[in-house]
């Protein structure tokens, strides 16, 4: 049973225009939410993360945000630049158990200069 | 230092070897992690060590051996593996594991390349 989502294996935009990512859970419990992005051949590298208190976190170019009642968090970039093109992961974890995330699939964001 | 640091990048080995993949963190994190990613799949969680003491197994077979030998450095022992266990290999570190919700950010290291043949 999957329970981190991300529908899309893979998204087109140019650059300079804003890309948005998104991704779906099913388990309730979580409450705590991070995105990472992935060259290949590297590791993870952590991006931003949100808190099921909050509904919105910014930084920089990147902002989460979270629907708690759709149970769907989206990570949007703006302006998008070619360096962005990587794989984006999702991933979630609950109070008690903060050490373990659950991963979704993956988007592949492509940024066509 | 803000680095995960992992050793070796690329790993050929044979079904009866036995080697060892080692991870290093100066980030003063207490919290250690291994995880596998196969190809097109997202990073799978196989221990977690917290305060150098294995805190989790994910039912991970015994042919994987994890060692925390200080709290900066995470070792993952391999013996007898199968074809089926080539895959890339993460080691990451967080603050915590539990607590506060930001100690638990994970920062990975690049990975091992590990082809078993």
């Amino acid at each position: 049973d999957q329970q981190v989502k991300q529908n899309s294996p893979s998204l087109s935009v140019q650059e300079g225009r804003i890309s948005i990512l998104n991704c779906d859970y099913t388990n309730s419990m979580f409450d705590y939410f991070l995105w990472y992005k992935k060259y290949p051949a590297e590791g993870p590298t952590f991006l931003i993360s949100i808190s099921s208190i909050k509904d919105k976190n910014e930084d920089g170019r990147f902002t989460v945000f979270l629907n708690k009642s759709a149970k769907h968090l989206s990570l949007h970039i703006v302006p998008s630049q070619p360096g962005d093109s990587a794989v984006y992961f999702c991933a979630a974890s609950f109070g008690g158990s903060n050490y373990k995330l659950t991963f979704g699939k993956g988007t592949l964001l492509t940024v066509n200069p | 230092d803000t680095e995960v640091t992992q050793t070796p990048k690329h790993l050929v080995m044979g079904m009866t070897n036995k080697k060892s993949l080692k991870c290093e963190q100066h980030m003063g994190h207490r919290a250690m992690y291994w995880y596998k990613q196969k190809a097109k799949k997202p990073p799978e969680l196989m221990f977690v060590y917290s305060y150098e003491k294995l805190s989790i197994n994910e039912s991970v077979p015994s042919r994987f051996s994890p060692e925390c030998p200080n709290s900066s450095l995470l070792n993952l022992h391999l013996h007898a593996l199968q074809p089926e266990d080539s895959a890339l290999y993460l080691c990451a570190s967080s603050q915590q594991a539990g607590g506060h919700l930001s100690y638990n950010e994970q920062f990975f290291g690049p990975g091992t390349r590990l082809t078993v043949l």
